[in-house]
């Protein structure tokens, strides 16, 4: 069955330390992968996609993250933390045309 | 700001109840999806629509129903209420129904069933 995980429900980092979110999926053939971010009382904003070509895909806020097809992950990333940082994160994925599967989530709170 | 709004932003009904739920696309986008999220999990594909006919459809029942008029907008009408129907529903617009469209979320409209 295709699916998402997302590794970790909470991450809680230090402001200005490296942020580390993990999205694994079950797919037989590459789908097409995505980030979003939410903050309270909102939807959900694109941070980065990849659908085909160079595997390390940058986004919005400093945010990248990186297709490894061996290993079925997506992981993202951020340099730096800053205290804006802090929503919850979401992987998604596309195994068809027509939908997303998201993963459960992860939020992140940023420490001073 | 995506473009796509959604009305009303919080809802309270109680069990048996019928509900609707509106969303205005952004201008020119032909494709909407609606998504439910309950609280602590990500977001749930419902269905979607392009060009007024459904061509998509998540693992939702019956009661869960939609429309797309010819103006893009949409709406989504869940009958006989359950309360496991709490949650946040999300509408998405984009420009097709490709998977390398982008989609733009509403903030989305927060129903309580009680």
């Amino acid at each position: 069955a295709q699916s998402v995980t997302q590794l970790g429900s909470h991450v809680s980092v230090s402001e200005g330390a490296l942020v580390l979110l993990r999205c694994n999926y079950s797919s037989s053939v590459p789908p097409y992968l995505f980030w979003y971010v939410q903050y309270p009382n909102q939807g959900l904003q694109l941070l980065l996609k990849y659908t085909t070509g160079a595997t390390l895909v940058k986004g919005i806020n400093g945010f990248e993250a990186e297709f490894k097809k061996s290993e079925t992950s997506f992981h993202l990333t951020k340099p730096s933390a800053h205290m804006s940082d802090a929503a919850e994160y979401f992987c998604a994925v596309r195994f068809n045309d027509y939908k997303l599967s998201f993963g459960a989530g992860t939020t992140v709170t940023v420490r001073a | 700001e995506t473009g796509v709004t959604q009305s009303p932003t919080h809802l309270i009904k109680t069990r048996g109840q019928q509900v609707t739920l509106r969303c205005s696309s952004q201008s020119g986008h032909n494709t909407v999806s609606w998504y439910q999220q309950a609280l602590g999990q990500g977001p749930q594909f419902i269905f979607q629509y392009y060009r007024e006919e459904e061509n998509g459809r998540g693992n939702f029942p019956p009661r869960f129903s939609g429309l797309q008029f010819p103006n893009y907008s949409s709406e989504l009408n869940v009958n006989a209420l359950e309360l496991d129907d709490s949650a946040l529903y999300l509408c998405a617009s984009s420009l097709g129904s490709g998977p390398n469209e982008k989609l733009f979320f509403g903030s989305g409209t927060q129903l309580s069933v009680l």
